[in-house]
């Protein structure tokens, strides 16, 4: 299987813990996005990448986010100090960076804070 | 503030008939839209897109009609299959010529009935 892989698929924790995710692109593709949905809404964009270059942030990527992708390949996001309001779905996608706009997902880490 | 709105939460259809949701926009800077699939526990799906210097593009049984003086675009299902039972996510790009963030609306659960 190609397609965009996320590991956990779940993750439980503990508000303040810190807690990283990785997203593994399909292989060809130079662009990595990642995108927090909450219940009833769309998925929201937090961040992309063009290789291993971060290209843009939202405001809604706070200081406790950080997010990588060394040597243009896998990707982490990592949020520290973790808060309830953070439980949401995050998605990763990725896409070819000229050979048009469709971005493919990942099946999404769903995180819980208690 | 909104920029892409699906007003309609859901939506039944009987098998064999005709799916039509729809899309609303406000940014004018938008010039590319898609149309995604989600099941549940997935991540979302591309189906269909379109760029703004089209009116229709179609693919199969999925054609996305693009309306841009009402800021209005449409996917249509023919004939409406069970398995296209899922939520649908309208998104648009606004970022001629790269694959940039998407914004997406909050989405429509379409249930094909038999």
């Amino acid at each position: 299987d190609t397609g965009v892989s996320q590991d956990p698929r779940h993750k439980i924790t503990k508000r303040g813990q810190n807690v990283t995710f990785r997203c593994d692109p399909i292989s060809e593709h130079n662009r990595l996005y990642w995108y927090r949905q909450t219940l009833g809404q769309g998925p929201e964009f937090l961040t992309y990448f063009q290789n291993e270059a971060q290209l843009e942030k939202s405001r809604l990527l706070s200081d406790r986010f950080s997010a990588e992708r060394p040597k243009g390949s896998f990707s982490t996001l990592e949020i520290q100090r973790t808060e309830q309001g953070d439980s949401a779905m995050y998605l990763c996608a990725s896409s070819l960076g000229t050979a048009g706009y469709e971005q493919y997902f990942g099946p999404g880490t769903r995180l819980t804070v208690t | 503030d909104q920029q892409v709105k699906q007003n309609s939460p859901s939506l039944s259809v009987q098998e064999g008939r005709i799916s039509i949701l729809n899309c609303d926009y406000t940014n004018s800077m938008f010039d590319y839209f898609l149309w995604y699939k989600k099941y549940p526990a997935e991540g979302p799906t591309f189906l269909i897109s379109i760029s703004s210097i089209k009116d229709k593009n179609e693919d199969g049984r999925f054609t996305v009609f693009l309306n841009k003086s009402a800021k209005h675009l449409s996917l249509h299902i023919v004939p409406s299959q069970p398995g296209d039972s899922a939520v649908y996510f309208c998104a648009a790009d606004g970022h001629t010529g790269t694959a940039s963030k998407l914004t997406f609306g909050t989405g429509t659960r379409l249930q094909v009935t038999l």
